[in-house]
Parts: structure tokens; C-alpha cells; sequence
């Protein structure tokens, strides 16, 4: 059983365009990551949210924790080849990191 | 270079033997993390620590694993008899005991191949 449950799975789309990658579960968390990894390397660490309702920014990246702390968007503006990765969420229970599947996307010029 | 460090980062070996890893975390950093993946998965919990503790241990985790952080800063990993279904990448990461959420720093992994 998955804790976090990422969509979609699978995302290609063309340089330029906008998107949305959700992170979903029943239970709360107490913070929530998220990550982009390549292929052969480990996550790399974009950004973490704390607050119930907490937006952040950076760059073209826009990360929203939900109300309840149970859910978690990326929303990518303007997409670029090099945003191609896999993104992954991970929510904070009790001293570990619980990691959704993953959203590989790919961004083509 | 003080992100956390992974030796090796590649392992071939044949079903049966034995393999260890080891994590170098960053030097400030009270908590390491154990997690394997696979292609096309997010890393799954193996364990973690503490400083010496090992707090948690996956319920999943054979015990062909054990890990050990012996004076609390390097850990190694340890698969005994290893079987062709151990193939993965295995992560570590450290974080500093904190308030403002967890934030988990990763190697590079080791890439093991079991043949």
C-alpha cells in the first residue's frame, strides 16, 4: 500500500508548456518534500513545506501543501528540457521520509 | 567535498556472496537513512539512525540486511547471501534533528547487480 500516491506516473510534454504534479494520501504529515532525481544519481532536494496551506516558490517551480497537510502540488511554468527528471514528494512520519512512486517527466525541445 | 558521500557507487557480485556498503553523511548531520530503489520507483524505508541508535527497521527488510552506525557518523550496509531480487540502487541520506520539517540530503547511491 502506497502512503503517497503521485500523478500522473508519466508526463511528456513540449518545451513551453505548463503542468501539474499532485501528491496525494490519508494521512497527515508533519512536513512534506519534494525532489527531482536523474537517472544514476540520488533526489536532489527542491524545497519543503511545513504549514497546512504554505506556498512556495522557486523560479518556475510553484509548490502548495495542502489545508490538512495530507496533499501536495508542483506546478511547473514554461517547462524546459532540462526540468526533464523524475519528481518525487515525501512526507515526514515520525524520524523518516515515506516517498510517493514518482512522476517522470519528460520535456521535449 | 561535504554532501554525503557513497563507496561504491557500482557492485557486481554473484547470488550468494556477501556485499557491504557505506555512507559517509554530512558531518553535522545526527540522522542516516537507509532506502532502496528500483527503475521507474521511489525509494522505499529501509531503516535509519540516530546517531549510534538505529531507530527503525522496515518491516519488509529480510534479515539478510543489517546496518550499523558504529560511533554514530559513517553507517555500512550489509546484504548476506545475496539473491538476484537485492538488484537496486541503494540510497543513504542524513538530516539534522530540526524543527521546520525533515530535510534529507542523498548520496549518490550504489548501484548493486546480482548475477
Amino acid at each position: 500500500t502506497q502512503l503517497l500516491e503521485q500523478s500522473p506516473q508519466f508526463l511528456s510534454i513540449q518545451e513551453g508548456e505548463n503542468l501539474t504534479v499532485y501528491c496525494n494520501s490519508s494521512s497527515v504529515f508533519s512536513s512534506l518534500q519534494w525532489y527531482r532525481q536523474e537517472p544514476g544519481e540520488g533526489p536532489v532536494l527542491l524545497v519543503t513545506v511545513v504549514t497546512g496551506g504554505e506556498v512556495k516558490k522557486l523560479k518556475r517551480l510553484t509548490f502548495q501543501f495542502g489545508d490538512a497537510r495530507k496533499d501536495s502540488s508542483l506546478h511547473i511554468t514554461a517547462a524546459q528540457p532540462g526540468d526533464t527528471g523524475l519528481y518525487l514528494c515525501a512526507g515526514a512520519q515520525g524520524g523518516k521520509l515515506i516517498f510517493g512512486q514518482g512522476t517522470e517527466l519528460s520535456v521535449k525541445p | 567535498d561535504t554532501g554525503v558521500s557513497q563507496n561504491p557507487r557500482h557492485k557486481i557480485t554473484k547470488r550468494g556472496q556477501n556485499v557491504t556498503f557505506r555512507c559517509d553523511p554530512i558531518s553535522e548531520h545526527n540522522r542516516l537513512y537507509w532506502y532502496r530503489q528500483t527503475l521507474g520507483q521511489g525509494p522505499e524505508f529501509l531503516t535509519y539512525f540516530q546517531n549510534e541508535a538505529q531507530l527503525e527497521k522496515s518491516r519488509l527488510l529480510s534479515d539478510r540486511f543489517s546496518a550499523e552506525r558504529p560511533k554514530g557518523s559513517f553507517s555500512t550496509l550489509e546484504i548476506q547471501r545475496t539473491e538476484q531480487g537485492d538488484s537496486a540502487m541503494y540510497l543513504c541520506a542524513s538530516s539534522r534533528l530540526r524543527t521546520g520539517g525533515t530535510e534529507a540530503f542523498f548520496g549518490q547511491g550504489t548501484r548493486l547487480t546480482v548475477v
